[in-house]
């Protein structure tokens, strides 16, 4: 079984904080993603990365940045929270055929 | 910009009943299409896919039927079950290419009452 590990699922941080999201896998598996998932807007992504130190920009990558230093850890970080950053976050592995996420980050930014 | 679009948002069906997502998208590009599962406190799930070569797919009680013309695909679930009353996303991806990547829909809420 596919193991996608998300270090918290419940997060509640201050406006202005730097917030460090971590996410782990066990597949070895070259490409990972950071999703938000928020009622209405289904799921969009932040960032990818298919490969050690190689990122790229999602679809919504403002307020946010990532870290891959190896292979297996995947991280979002919050430069600077603010609260319409409130949300799910979802950590994913895999292809364009098939996606595995972890259980998401429930992130409240106060 | 919303590249693939999901309706409804939400639904309530009856024990036994059909259910029905449906889905658009743009870019003609893409060529395969998943759904995903979601149930409540966990991950989205892999449900079922097609991919744009063929017009509907069956496993068990759920079936994508998928109109290339149209640009749309919609997932039906026969004589659902309140086991099925879970979140469901519709997504899009081009298979090749570096990273490639799904974009998925907004989502709707199925509720399957007793």
């Amino acid at each position: 079984d596919v193991k996608v590990t998300q270090s918290s699922r419940y997060l509640v941080k201050r406006t202005g904080e730097k917030v460090f999201l971590e996410c782990v896998q066990d597949m070895d598996h070259e490409n990972m993603f950071w999703y938000r998932q928020d009622p209405g807007l289904g799921l969009r992504l932040i960032y990818f990365s298919y490969d050690v130190k190689m990122k790229e920009k999602g679809d919504i990558p403002e307020g946010y940045s990532v870290s891959r230093e190896k292979k297996e850890r995947f991280s979002l970080i919050l430069e600077s929270a603010s609260t319409n950053q409130t949300s799910m976050y979802l950590c994913a592995l895999g292809s364009a055929t098939e996606a595995f996420f972890g259980q998401g980050t429930r992130l409240t930014v106060v | 910009q919303q590249q693939v679009k999901q309706s409804p948002q939400s639904l309530i069906v009856q024990k036994g009943g059909i259910s029905i997502i449906n889905c658009a998208y743009e870019n003609t590009a893409f060529d395969y299409f998943p759904w995903y599962q979601q149930f409540p406190g966990k991950g989205p799930a892999l449900l079922i896919a097609i991919r744009p070569d063929v017009s509907e797919k069956k496993e068990g009680r759920f079936t994508i039927s998928f109109n290339k013309s149209a640009k749309q695909f919609s997932l039906h679930i026969m004589d659902s079950q309140p086991g099925d009353s879970a979140t469901y996303f519709c997504a899009a991806s081009k298979r090749t290419g570096t990273a490639s990547k799904l974009t998925f829909g907004t989502g709707t809420r199925l509720q399957v009452t007793l």
